[in-house]
């Protein structure tokens, strides 16, 4: 079943802006992922941040973890149009081990 | 780079037909996992493997779903007597460690299953 929820559900953008979007989830977690789903391809990792961790960075994007508050946010500076894709949290625990994903958000970036 | 490999990319099954996918992880991962895409954006957890054991399986619906990872082999996801609602596209991905706490987990690319 899916962990939690994200917002928005669907975004769009103009090339250069910048795309902020949220996560939240019910349970504790060992690390909470990012991923990335282009139409009709498999999913990709983007970035990983760990429970212990407040805020990480990598290129051009930066991810923050509120544990208290259960919630994270995705931002993704200086959009470009290959940003367009579906982005989606997943949490994993150190029980199980296997990723529970939030529903994702439709990023789409106008030229 | 290494990739997580999943054949076929496409199958097409009528509704009865059986269905067989398969996942060859990236060698040295000790963790496979099996997710189900129904809508575009709802990710459902199937079964995971540590090496050729089952970890987790309560994602699967036990009646008609099975898997293996053996040996020396790819891991497969089996579907008896295929329903329309399978219709899916299902992911593998692999990950060592486990939980994905250093990399996070690498997906296959999919099989998209249509039963008709």
């Amino acid at each position: 079943s899916q962990q939690g929820e994200e917002d928005p559900q669907a975004l769009s953008i103009q090339e250069g802006e910048n795309a902020t979007m949220n996560c939240s989830y019910k349970t504790s977690i060992n690390n909470l992922q990012w991923y990335r789903q282009n139409s009709g391809r498999g999913l990709v990792h983007l970035i990983l941040i760990r429970s212990n961790e407040r805020e990480k960075h990598s290129g051009r994007l930066r991810v923050t973890l509120d544990t208290s508050k259960k919630s994270s946010s995705l931002l993704i500076t200086a959009s470009r149009a290959a940003d367009t894709a579906s982005y989606f949290c997943a949490t994993a625990t150190t029980r199980d081990y296997k990723l529970s994903f939030g529903a994702g958000t439709t990023v789409t970036v106008r030229a | 780079g290494e990739e997580v490999a999943q054949t076929p990319k496409h199958l097409v099954r009528g509704e009865g037909q059986k269905a067989k996918l398969y996942c060859a992880p990236i060698k040295g991962h000790s963790y496979v996992f099996w997710y189900q895409q129904v809508l575009k954006n709802e990710f459902k957890f199937l079964i995971s493997f540590q090496n050729e054991n089952v970890f987790d399986e309560t994602g699967m619906p036990k009646e008609r779903f099975s898997a293996k990872c053996l040996p020396n082999s790819p891991c497969s996801l089996e579907i008896q007597a295929t329903k329309l609602e399978d219709s899916a596209v299902y992911f593998c991905a692999s990950s060592d460690p486990p939980g994905g706490v250093d990399y996070g987990y690498t997906f296959g690319s999919g099989t998209r299953l249509t039963v008709v």
